[in-house]
């Protein structure tokens, strides 16, 4: 089956740059997707890697070792509004549906 | 287009009732998911459907059973609530393209208490 595990909590400052570890485990791997849900509402789509290397939009970066089985999401320039949730997926053996890791807690202070 | 919408927002059950939780798209999106969010436990997958009149298992779908009769709408029942069965259910629907982006859009979700 698909596993991921990430870090429970990540504290910073702002202005910071903070880095979200993901590994996993899979049968069949198609990609490793980023969701942001912030406290009370819905996860939303951040990012999606599919092969080897950084993806970059805006502050937000994602980046995939598919030989490693291991991805992070740096977040730059950190704004308060940035605490959130982050929780990283692959997809299931079948990649009909996405199986989530138990997501990582970020807290931005001033 | 209002995307996904879920109903209830909130509900309060007793231990022992039925109920139906529903999830409505208007993207034409093929694939819809169920999920329900526990502390700590991130979200994990109850059921999902690929398309109009199937359904197939997630993670976690014992107690609870669903139904794809038309494309936009996909229901989630609890036949018999259990207060293991208090979650936040999120309720998602995708496009049909596997080796894609594959982008996830997810409702507001439904809180529901089990007494």
């Amino acid at each position: 089956g698909q596993s991921l595990e990430q870090p429970s909590e990540v504290t910073a400052v702002e202005g910071a740059i903070v880095q979200i570890n993901c590994t996993y485990q899979t049968s069949g791997f198609y990609g490793l997707s980023w969701y942001q849900q912030h406290d009370g509402g819905a996860p939303t789509f951040l990012s999606y890697n599919a092969l080897d290397g950084l993806e970059e939009t805006g502050r937000f970066s994602s980046f995939l070792s598919r030989s490693d089985s291991y991805g992070y999401l740096l977040l730059q320039e950190l704004q308060m509004k940035d605490s959130a949730s982050y929780f990283c997926a692959v997809k299931n053996q079948a990649g009909t549906a996405l199986i989530f890791g138990k997501g990582t807690t970020l807290s931005v202070s001033s | 287009n209002a995307g996904v919408t879920q109903t209830p927002k909130f509900r309060v059950l007793k231990t022992g009732q039925s109920m139906t939780l529903l999830c409505a798209q208007d993207m034409n999106h093929e694939y819809m998911y169920w999920y329900r969010q526990d502390p700590g436990m991130g979200l994990r997958l109850i059921h999902y459907s690929v398309g109009e009149g199937t359904t197939a298992k997630g993670e976690v779908p014992d107690g609870y059973n669903v139904s794809r009769l038309k494309k936009q709408n996909f229901l989630l029942g609890l036949e018999s609530a259990a207060p293991s069965q208090t979650s936040v259910y999120f309720c998602a629907s995708s496009t049909d393209r596997i080796r894609s982006t594959d982008t996830q859009y997810f409702g507001p979700g439904t809180r529901l208490t089990v007494l």
